[in-house]
C-alpha cells in the first residue's frame, strides 16, 4: 500500500498570508503512460463534505480560486494557498489515486488567527 | 449539477448488518466508477471500496474485505454498500463519491454508529 505522509498537522495564519501543506508518498505517483501525477487535494470545511481542489497534482478543479496552487511530482507534493482568506478555515487532505487501496494523508487543520 | 444522496445509515449493534444506498443524478451514472469513503468521528478520510462503471470489478479496504459488498444498479443510478458483521471501528460517516479523473464529487454522507 502507498503511504501518504502529510505535514504539518495544523497551522495558524493571518488573513493575507501564504501557507504551504506538504504530502509525501512512499512511492512515485507519476504514471509513465501519460506523465500525470495521481495526486489530489481536498478541502473540508467544518460540518461539510470534502471538496476537490486540485487533481493530477496541479490541475485546479473548475470554480476553485486561483490562490490554491498544487505543485510537485513523483513523491513530493505541495498545496500552496496564497492570500489566505477567513473562508479557507478547513481541514485539507491529499489523496493518491495511483493504485488501490486509495490512501489519504492524515490531514492538515488550517486556522485563521 | 452532480448530486449524490446517501441513505440507510443509523445505529446498529455489533455483528449486525446495514445497507447504504446512494442515488446519483446530474451525470451519466453508468460512465463512472464509484467509491465509498468514510470518516470516523473527529478523524481523517479513509477509502473503503470502489466499483467499476459496469460493476464488473470491485476493490476493498483490507479491513472490510469479506464483510462489506459494494454494488450498483445502473438502471436506477444507485450505488450500494452492504455492510455485514459490523464492528465498533466501522462507526463513521460514509460518503458516496464519484470517480472521474479522481474522486471528484461527494455526497453529504450517511452516519453509521455501531454500538450495543
Amino acid at each position: 500500500d502507498i503511504v501518504m505522509t502529510q505535514s504539518p498537522f495544523s497551522l495558524a495564519v493571518s488573513e493575507g498570508e501564504m501557507v504551504t501543506i506538504n504530502c509525501k508518498s512512499s512511492q512515485s505517483l507519476l504514471s509513465s503512460g501519460n506523465q500525470k501525477n495521481y495526486l489530489a487535494w481536498y478541502q473540508q470545511k467544518p460540518g461539510q463534505s470534502p471538496k476537490l481542489l486540485i487533481y493530477y497534482a496541479s490541475t485546479r478543479q473548475s470554480g476553485v480560486p486561483d490562490r490554491f496552487i498544487g505543485s510537485g511530482s513523483g513523491t513530493d507534493f505541495t498545496l500552496t494557498i496564497s492570500d489566505v482568506q477567513a473562508e479557507d478555515l478547513a481541514d485539507y487532505y491529499c489523496l493518491q489515486h495511483y493504485s488501490y487501496p486509495l490512501t489519504f494523508g492524515s490531514g492538515t487543520k488550517l486556522e485563521i488567527k | 449539477e452532480v448530486q449524490l444522496v446517501e441513505s440507510g445509515g443509523g445505529l446498529v449493534q455489533p455483528g449486525r448488518s446495514l445497507k447504504l444506498s446512494c442515488v446519483a443524478s446530474g451525470f451519466t451514472f453508468n460512465n463512472y466508477w464509484m467509491t465509498w469513503t468514510r470518516q470516523a468521528p473527529g478523524k481523517g478520510l479513509e477509502w473503503v471500496a470502489s466499483i467499476t462503471n459496469t460493476g464488473g470489478s470491485t476493490y476493498y479496504l483490507d479491513s472490510v474485505k469479506g464483510r462489506f459488498t459494494i454494488s450498483r444498479d445502473n438502471a436506477k443510478s444507485t450505488l450500494y454498500l452492504q455492510m455485514n458483521s459490523l464492528r465498533s471501528e466501522d462507526t463513521a460517516t460514509y460518503y458516496c463519491t464519484r470517480d472521474g479523473a479522481t474522486v471528484d464529487a461527494w455526497g453529504q454522507g450517511a452516519s453509521v454508529t455501531v454500538s450495543s
